[in-house]
């Protein structure tokens, strides 16, 4: 059930910046609020971003999120190799009554 | 320190049944949704179910709704997933996690569907 588009793939050298987007609609991103997940190799998936673009405690500030009606966009500047790992956004949909993941995002540094 | 350890994967065979537990511990559980999110080997994030803090409200993504049942106990701070009815597809790690966007997450249980 995912029905927020992410791009596969996106690259970047480091140092420079690099955004992810996540694509929706009115059920889901238009009328809720938008969290990203990064997920390192072989780990759990950890919580970057929640309520669009706000960060939790001890993640950096490199991280920074945003949306604009129903699409929503993961900002990632300074980048480091240790970003290296899959972003996925998720967000409640309000018609399917289920949480929504993106279809995810492998970044390259 | 927040914690939250599954338990209860491993081999099952199609059409039959798992019961997965997870123990949180360094948060106010009963106070908290809660949900199952899998990721089958190489894909994506899938969410299975959530349960509201009191176990009033309860969802499923249509993958599951009627073979799987979530459940918690808030004086065990304990979070259960019934699987019945298993299938090869639902062959994946298993996270619990809190309310997703308060961020805790277990370290995930391998379940495994094959005859």
């Amino acid at each position: 059930q995912s029905v927020l588009t992410q791009p596969p793939s996106v690259s970047a050298a480091p140092g420079q910046k690099v955004t992810i987007s996540c694509s929706g609609s009115s059920s889901n991103i238009g009328n809720n609020y938008v969290s990203w997940f990064q997920q390192l190799p072989g780990t759990a998936p950890k919580l970057l971003i929640f309520e669009n673009d706000k960060r939790p405690a001890g993640i950096p500030g490199r991280f920074s999120g945003s949306k604009s009606g129903t699409s929503a966009t993961l900002g990632i500047t300074g980048l480091q190799t240790g970003d290296e790992a899959d972003y996925y956004c998720g967000a409640w949909d309000n018609s399917l009554r289920v949480y929504v993941f993106g279809t995810g995002t492998m970044l390259s540094v | 320190e927040v914690q939250l350890v599954e338990s209860g994967g491993g081999l099952g065979e199609p059409g039959g049944s798992l019961r997965l537990s997870c123990a949180a511990s360094g948060f106010m559980f009963s106070s908290y949704a809660m949900n199952w999110v899998r990721q089958a080997p190489g894909k994506g994030l899938e969410w299975v179910s959530s349960i509201r803090s009191s176990g009033s409200h309860i969802f499923y993504a249509d993958s599951v709704k009627g073979r799987f049942t979530i459940s918690r106990d808030n004086a065990k701070n304990s979070l259960f997933l019934q699987m019945n009815s298993l299938r090869a597809e639902d062959t994946a790690v298993y996270y619990c996690a809190s309310e997703l966007a308060i961020g805790y997450w277990g370290q995930g249980t391998l379940v495994t569907v094959s005859s």
